[in-house]
């Protein structure tokens, strides 16, 4: 299957930092990436769905300035967690869509902020 | 987007058996897809199953899909330890792009 990444795997920030992690579609071109995160022994929880060219798309109850989204290239899209505080800490999950309606996930970033 | 949800909520067996687990949605799909995560990584893509497909296989993985019941199953055959995890499917309806997911299944096999 297609490959992608995520940078970094891990994080740890002091509260009040920001943090940027990049999702990268390896082998592929993907239009459209979608941002997760999921609490221990929880679900994953779609936060965003992120569009190459234009403004990402916010879940429910995501604040769309807290959680920064930008889809600059086919391959490349960063969420950057703004001004962090220690309920974000969660693990940051991104997935890019291949051409036959698969989706694809990165290996993840696990974010602790202190 | 919706939702599926699996059953059961945790399975445990032991090396060398079958496990089966099961997914049921609501509302009609295009495609369904099932995820393999394990603990503290990523999502691992299995298999993509169509509406009009019935069955499909990969290595020991198959999976069938009953749009009848809006149910599928993913069926492990000879399991090993190293498919330990949780599994996830996704049902994907209409022009939808982004999934939800449920509860999964946390899979336990034991050596």
């Amino acid at each position: 299957g297609a490959v992608v990444s995520q940078h970094p795997s891990w994080v740890i920030c002091k509260s009040g930092t920001s943090v940027k992690i990049e999702c990268r579609s390896l082998d592929f071109q993907a239009t459209t990436m979608f941002w997760y995160r999921q609490f221990p022994k929880q679900s994953l929880m779609l936060m965003a769905t992120s569009n190459e060219g234009s403004k990402a798309t916010y879940e429910q109850g995501v604040e769309k300035d807290k959680f920064l989204i930008n889809h600059a290239s086919l391959t490349l899209s960063t969420l950057t967690v703004t001004s962090a505080h220690p309920e974000d800490s969660s693990f940051y999950i991104c997935s890019a869509r291949g051409d036959r309606d698969e989706q694809f996930f990165g290996p993840g970033t696990r974010l602790t902020v202190l | 987007s919706q939702q599926g949800e699996e059953d059961p909520q945790a399975l445990s067996i032991q090396e060398g058996e079958n496990a089966t687990m099961n997914c049921s949605y609501k509302t009609s799909i295009n495609n369904l897809q099932w995820y393999r995560q394990n603990s503290g990584r990523g999502l691992v893509h299995l298999i993509l199953i169509r509406s009009n497909e019935r069955e499909k296989h990969s290595g020991r993985l198959r999976v069938t899909l009953d749009t009848s019941k809006k149910s599928s199953s993913l069926l492990i055959t000879a399991s090993r330890a190293a498919d330990t995890a949780s599994y996830f499917c996704a049902p994907i309806s209409g022009s939808a792009r982004q999934l939800t997911f449920g509860s999964g299944t946390q899979l336990t096999v034991l050596p």
